[in-house]
């Protein structure tokens, strides 16, 4: 079967600490990855995406995630943290054969001053 | 236009009234796509338009949803005899042509129903 997993559905750092969201996906081929993050009232903006290419992949604001494809992981991280990133961010795959984005659970990133 | 639009951004409806959501999406987007997101969860896939033609439908939760996109921009969801399991954010999603590139989707701001 085909599936997203996020590992944790809240994560808290301080500001100025690097940033580890977790994801796993369960597929027989290679999708194509994303990273969405949804602030408060707002619509889920893309933070990147991996499309075959490069495995590490440089995001907007900071963000990078790294396709491991012996792990099936592609978590998302940033060195220092802002308050600014606080949000829901979610981890998305494109599977082959279907057209529509499948969407993990999400994930709250809380930034403590 | 700038972005994807949605309306109307909130919508209160009484348990068995009809609702309307409009989506408007970037000028020239061939793909068009619905999802709901139910409060904590991540969105759900609900339909797919290429131009005019819904192509797949299989996310729709009942019979009661419908979705249509007569001219291939403009879309509206239906959702008739509302029920409080309904009450979620709705989304819309813009593509050029998802279908041949997986190329990138654009988010609406979401219209937030609740079903009284």
């Amino acid at each position: 079967a085909q599936s997203v997993t996020q590992l944790d559905s809240h994560v808290s750092v301080s500001e100025g600490t690097p940033v580890l969201l977790r994801c796993n996906y369960s597929s027989s081929y290679s999708p194509s990855l994303f990273w969405y993050v949804q602030h408060p009232n707002k619509g889920l903006q893309l933070l990147l995406k991996y499309t075959s290419a490069a495995t590490l992949v440089k995001g907007i604001n900071g963000f990078e995630a790294e396709f491991k494809k012996s792990e099936t992981s592609f978590h998302l991280t940033k060195p220092s943290a802002h308050m600014s990133d606080a949000a829901e961010y979610f981890c998305v795959v494109f599977f082959t054969g279907r057209r529509a984005l499948t969407f993990g659970s999400g994930t709250r990133l809380q930034v403590q001053p | 236009g700038a972005g994807v639009s949605q309306s109307p951004r909130y919508k209160v409806a009484k348990r068995g009234q009809d609702v309307a959501l409009r989506c408007d999406p970037i000028s020239g987007h061939v793909s068009l796509f619905w999802y709901q997101q139910a409060l904590g969860q991540g969105p759900e896939f609900l339909t797919y338009f290429q131009n005019e033609a819904q192509l797949d439908k299989s996310g729709l939760p009942s019979d009661r949803f419908f979705a249509e996109r007569p001219e291939g921009s403009v879309s509206t969801l239906k959702i008739q005899r509302t029920q409080q399991e309904d009450s979620a954010v709705y989304l819309c999603a813009s593509s050029f042509n998802f279908g041949r590139n997986q190329e990138t989707q654009y988010f609406g701001p979401g219209t937030r129903l609740l079903v009284l």
